[in-house]
């Protein structure tokens, strides 16, 4: 079985500061995917990244990083320079291979960024 | 269409009621999935089909739930004899057949908020 652990209930920065979201996660499997998703107050969850547990490079995209360590089983997530827009849930996945390829979602964690 | 539409946004039903919530996936999309989210919990899931078929249906709570995509397309998921604790909030997602290798995640639509009173 698989778990996904966001230990983070709600965080609340300031605009401008650096956060970081936790990801742990649990599975047996050695061929995973792991993801997050933004989810607005509008409700739809929104991709932000995939990544394959064969490949442990960082990877940035603007003001979002993410650092996967698979000898921690973590998958965090950083926004550099918040913005408020940013204020969000986000949920960390993990869909492990061989199955239906259904994501375990973590419980999220609420971002508040006040301006 | 666009992205994954979900009707309707909100509903409010008695307990013991019946309900029908739809999703229409991205066009062309074959797998589609339930989620049922409740309040400050991540999506848990319900139900996936690919094609016309349930190929795992092993996250419906009991028989009072039902699900069907009679043509491959939309999909209704049905809830018998309602009861409270069954509000939440229900999401639809969709995506192309999920291939190793491939690099983009579920389209996930903004969900209908399910009020049992």
């Amino acid at each position: 079985a698989q778990k996904v652990t966001q230990a983070q209930t709600e965080i609340s920065v300031v605009e401008k500061e650096d956060v970081t979201l936790d990801c742990v996660y649990e599975t047996r499997d050695t061929t995973y995917y792991l993801f997050w998703y933004k989810q607005p107050p509008s409700g739809e969850l929104v991709f932000l990244i995939r990544r394959n547990s064969f490949d442990e490079q960082n990877e940035i995209s603007g003001r979002y990083s993410w650092n996967f360590q698979k000898s921690t089983s973590s998958f965090n997530f950083t926004i550099t320079a918040s913005q408020v827009v940013d204020s969000a849930v986000y949920f960390c996945a993990l869909i492990v291979s061989g199955g239906s390829y259904i994501p375990t979602f973590g419980r999220g964690t609420s971002l508040i960024v006040h301006p | 269409g666009a992205g994954v539409s979900q009707t309707p946004s909100n509903k409010v039903t008695e307990k013991g009621k019946y309900v029908e919530l739809r999703c229409d996936p991205i066009s062309g999309h074959t797998a589609l999935y339930w989620y049922r989210q409740s309040l400050g919990q991540g999506p848990e899931f319900l139900i996936y089909f690919q094609g016309t078929g349930a190929a795992d249906d092993s996250g419906l709570p009991n028989d009072r739930f039902f699900a069907v995509r009679p043509e491959g397309s939309v999909s209704t998921l049905k809830i018998q004899r309602t009861e409270r604790g069954d509000s939440a909030v229900y999401l639809c997602a969709s995506s192309l057949r999920f291939y190793l290798g491939s690099n983009y995640g579920y389209t996930f639509g903004s969900g209908t908020r399910l009020t049992v009173v």
